[in-house]
């Protein structure tokens, strides 16, 4: 059974760098699939923020583009997330999921705040 | 980039009902590469439906997809009290890599 578990400081300052980390048990991130990183703000709509495939190629949201880079540790079997220059804006629940194109599995997402 | 048009946003509906959400897209989804996600207060979305037909594994065939094109629809043929959530549909057949998510469609107890 595949699962992916987020982590990373729950309260980042405005201007610093959001940096998240997503575990993935159950299945080599190597084997294939790419992998994605996707945000919600408080009682708003899912937002796709980046993917990553194993080999390390990306795709980024355009209009997060210039902050954004997602990486890849395969001996880890994990993939990260940062985000620099945060504003109360990037609040939101992360959430790293594995892309088959649709999203399944997600991992159970983890809030963070922008706040000083 | 695709945009999603989902409707209504919000459905008032009782117990036992059929309902049939609508997800329409700017352009023609390559592929009917479109999918549905349930998402609970407090959890994480789960994925229904992809392909616009498929169902995912353990889902009840009371959710069933349908459409084509740029009309797609979800219908919940019996509602049960678990359903009461937000929908979400989502394509994934944009070339390059440009992924995109409706705005979802709140399912209320009526």
């Amino acid at each position: 059974q595949v699962q992916l578990q987020e982590s990373g400081p729950g309260l980042v300052e405005p201007s610093e760098t959001l940096s998240l980390t997503c575990v993935v048990s159950g299945y080599s991130i190597s084997s294939g699939f790419y992998w994605t990183w996707i945000r919600q703000p408080p009682g708003k709509g899912l937002e796709w923020i980046g993917t990553i495939y194993h080999s390390g190629s990306t795709y980024y949201n355009p209009s997060l583009k210039s902050r954004v880079t997602i990486s890849v540790d395969t001996s880890k079997n994990q993939f990260s997330l940062k985000l620099n220059s945060v504003t109360a804006a990037d609040t939101a629940v992360y959430y790293c999921v594995r892309d088959r194109g649709s999203y399944d599995p997600w991992g159970q997402g983890t809030l963070v705040t922008v706040s000083s | 980039e695709i945009v999603l048009t989902q409707s209504p946003g919000t459905l008032s509906v009782s117990p036992g009902e059929r309902v049939t959400l609508s997800c329409r897209a700017s352009q023609s989804v390559r592929s009917n590469y479109l999918a549905w996600y349930q998402q609970k207060p407090g959890q994480a979305p789960r994925l229904l439906i992809y392909g616009a037909s498929s169902r995912d594994t353990g889902i009840p065939d009371r959710f069933s997809g349908s459409g084509s094109g740029t009309d797609f629809t979800l219908t919940i043929s019996r509602l049960e009290s678990e359903d009461f959530a937000v929908y979400y549909c989502q394509q994934y057949g944009s070339s390059p890599y440009m992924y995109t998510f409706g705005q979802g469609t709140k399912l209320e107890i009526k």
